[in-house]
């Protein structure tokens, strides 16, 4: 079936303008994970949606980053007034609910939005 | 909250050798340690995970180990081939905090023909 989809795969943007990112992830996985992989680095935790909980925003950088997620399909993650040093490869990732036996479920990544801001 | 050390950073083999990550966490609640493998431009994806009830799982080539008193967990590549160089990625989590995982800083794998 179709895995995680995520759109644009390349943006490049001016310094100071607004972005939106998108994910389409897997059908019937009601979580999904927004992660940050810097070049040559490991993938930083952003935000985290699970069906119709309040989303875990503990990873958001700063307050020009939000994400939204409309019931348990599509989200958009915003970069207002975007800086130099959000360039990076924005991952988004969905996966199946907890299990009855509370053990976690594989993540599943997209190909990822790779931002460049000049 | 959780923080997983990774090691080494690179990792030079020889084709045919074995190659091993180690991976240390903080967070005594979590449960779930999967490992990603990561080619030049390409998504993570999942090769073997492993549950804090086992302490050692394998899947052909690949096996990791689990030491929950320790809080460590390692990879582990058998007889290794060009096809397995990338960067491998471990991770945990604890299903209270749903299932966020945090990563490792990655290891570079290349293995040389």
């Amino acid at each position: 079936g179709a895995g995680v989809s995520q759109s644009p795969s390349n943006k490049v943007t001016e310094k100071g303008k607004d972005v939106e990112l998108r994910c389409d992830p897997i059908s019937g996985h009601t979580a999904l994970y927004w992660y940050r992989q810097r070049l040559g680095q490991g993938l930083e935790f952003l935000i985290y949606f699970q069906g119709n909980s309040a989303p875990d925003k503990s990873g958001l950088p700063s307050d020009r980053f939000s994400a939204e997620r409309t019931g348990e399909s599509v989200s958009t993650l915003t970069i207002q007034r975007t800086q130099q040093e959000d360039s990076a490869v924005y991952l988004c990732a969905s996966s199946l609910p907890l299990g009855r036996s509370s053990y976690n479920s594989p993540l599943h990544f997209g190909n990822g939005t790779r931002l460049t801001v000049t | 909250g959780e923080n997983v050390e990774q090691h080494p950073s690179t990792l030079s083999v020889q084709e045919g050798d074995s190659a091993v990550i180690k991976c240390t966490y903080s967070d005594s609640a979590s449960n779930y340690f999967p490992w990603y493998k990561q080619e030049l431009g390409k998504r993570p994806q999942l090769i073997i995970d492993i549950r804090s009830n086992v302490g050692e799982k394998k899947d052909q080539r690949i096996a990791v180990t689990l030491n929950k008193t320790a809080k460590h967990f390692s990879l582990h590549i058998t007889e290794t081939q060009p096809e397995d160089s990338a960067v491998y990625f471990c991770a945990a989590s604890r299903a209270a905090a749903g299932n966020k995982l945090t990563f490792g800083g990655g290891t570079r794998v290349l293995v040389k023909p």
